[in-house]
Formats: C-alpha cells, structure tokens, sequence
C-alpha cells in the first residue's frame, strides 16, 4: 500500500469546513483512498473513500486532486463532535486483503 | 442492532502470561480483522479471518494467533507477554464480497496493560 503523509494537528472553528489535506505521491491507478477517523477511546469509523472522482456523502467530502497525488477531506461545518484523528488511508480494494495501514493521522481539534 | 462488541474492556497481565481477547462482530458480517495500537500510534493490522481461516496477516510474531468460530465472533490470543504487547487491541468486522470492499466497522477495542 501507498504511503500517506499528514499534518500531525490542525485546529478549525467551530461552524466552518475543516481542510485536512493528506499526500499520496507514490499511489498506484488501482488504489483507492479512505479517510477514517477515531474519537478519543474509540475504534476507528469510516468516513469516506474515492478512487479519482470527488466524492460526497453525509459526513463529508472528498476531493482528489487529477494527478491523485493528494486529497482533502472537507467537514463542511464542523461540530465539537468532529475532534478526532483523522487518517487517511491508501489500498486496494479487491476481495481478500482487507488490510488498512494506518499513519499517525492528522489531530483535528474544534475550537468553540 | 449491536455493532461490534469486544470483550474484556481492560485487562491487566504480567509478563510471561497469555492473554485471549474476544470479538462479536456486526450482525450478519462474516470478515473479521485484528489491530494493535499503541499509545500515540495508528492501529496495526495483525491478521483477519474469513470461513473460520486465517486470510492476511501482518508483520506480527507467532505468539500472536487467532481463531474464527463457525458463528463468525473470533479470538486473538498472546503467548508469552511482553511488556511491549500493552497496547489497544481492536476487531474490525465486515461482510465479505465484491459489494462490500469499503466499509469496515470497528469495536471500541480492549484496553492490555502488561506489567
């Protein structure tokens, strides 16, 4: 799997989009990206994934840039909730490996 | 609907000992998948279990084994503790098939201090 690089913390207002940018300069055609977050003493939870389109769901958005060499996970409007690690994560989704390679991640805190 | 469950929450071993942690996964998922997280680190994977076998495995020692029963809950056992194993050990569950490649839901993890 691709290795991922992250900003360690970030902070954002409570109410404004969260901008959490991850680099994947060495992904390959076939490899998706995930964005995964854990809340403190929590398991990790899905948040969103794409492949080269941008990508939208209720929690958030995923925008990959056209090289795919790196994306941005945006929080529309960020609630304390959202204080978290976030990770994103590179892989191929094919059935059998089922392996996600977490980072350190990017700390996320909301400021009231 | 349970999500997935683990059992213990915390538990505290000494040195030398073994050590069995269990996982009830989502309802109706059959994949299920082992991390450990240190303190400050993301999780690692160690193994996942698909038909009751052993599928993908991480770069972990032998010490760590595992095991899927036929109602699709699964085992990590530890042999031989070392100081090094207190971490968060969690399960991540999901279903199996070409539909369902993304999404892979966690438990809230048991908490292995090793003294």
């Amino acid at each position: 799997d691709a290795k991922t690089t992250q900003p360690p913390s970030m902070d954002c207002a409570e109410g404004r989009a969260a901008n959490l940018p991850c680099n994947h300069s060495t992904i390959s055609g076939n490899e998706y990206v995930y964005w995964y977050r854990q809340i403190h003493s929590q398991g990790p939870q899905y948040i969103i994934h794409g492949l080269k389109n941008n990508e939208t769901n209720e929690m958030a958005s995923l925008i990959i840039t056209e090289d795919r060499k790196s994306s941005t996970l945006i929080l529309p409007h960020a609630t304390l909730r959202d204080t978290a690690v976030y990770y994103c994560i590179v892989r191929v989704a094919n059935f059998g490996n089922e392996k996600l390679t977490f980072g350190t991640g990017t700390r996320l805190t909301i400021i009231p | 609907d349970a999500g997935v469950t683990q059992s213990p929450t915390h538990l505290i071993k000494t040195r030398g000992q073994q050590v069995t942690l269990r996982c009830s996964p989502k309802s109706g998922h059959d994949t299920v998948s082992w991390y450990q997280q240190a303190l400050g680190q993301g999780p690692q994977f160690i193994f996942q279990y698909y038909e009751e076998e052993e599928r993908q495995r991480g770069n972990f020692p032998d010490r760590f084994s595992g095991h899927q029963y036929p109602n699709y809950s699964s085992e990590l056992n530890v042999n031989a503790l070392l100081l090094g194993d207190s971490a968060l050990y969690l399960c991540a569950s999901k279903l199996s098939g070409l539909l369902y490649l993304n999404e892979q839901f966690f438990g809230p993890g048991t908490r292995l201090t090793v003294l």
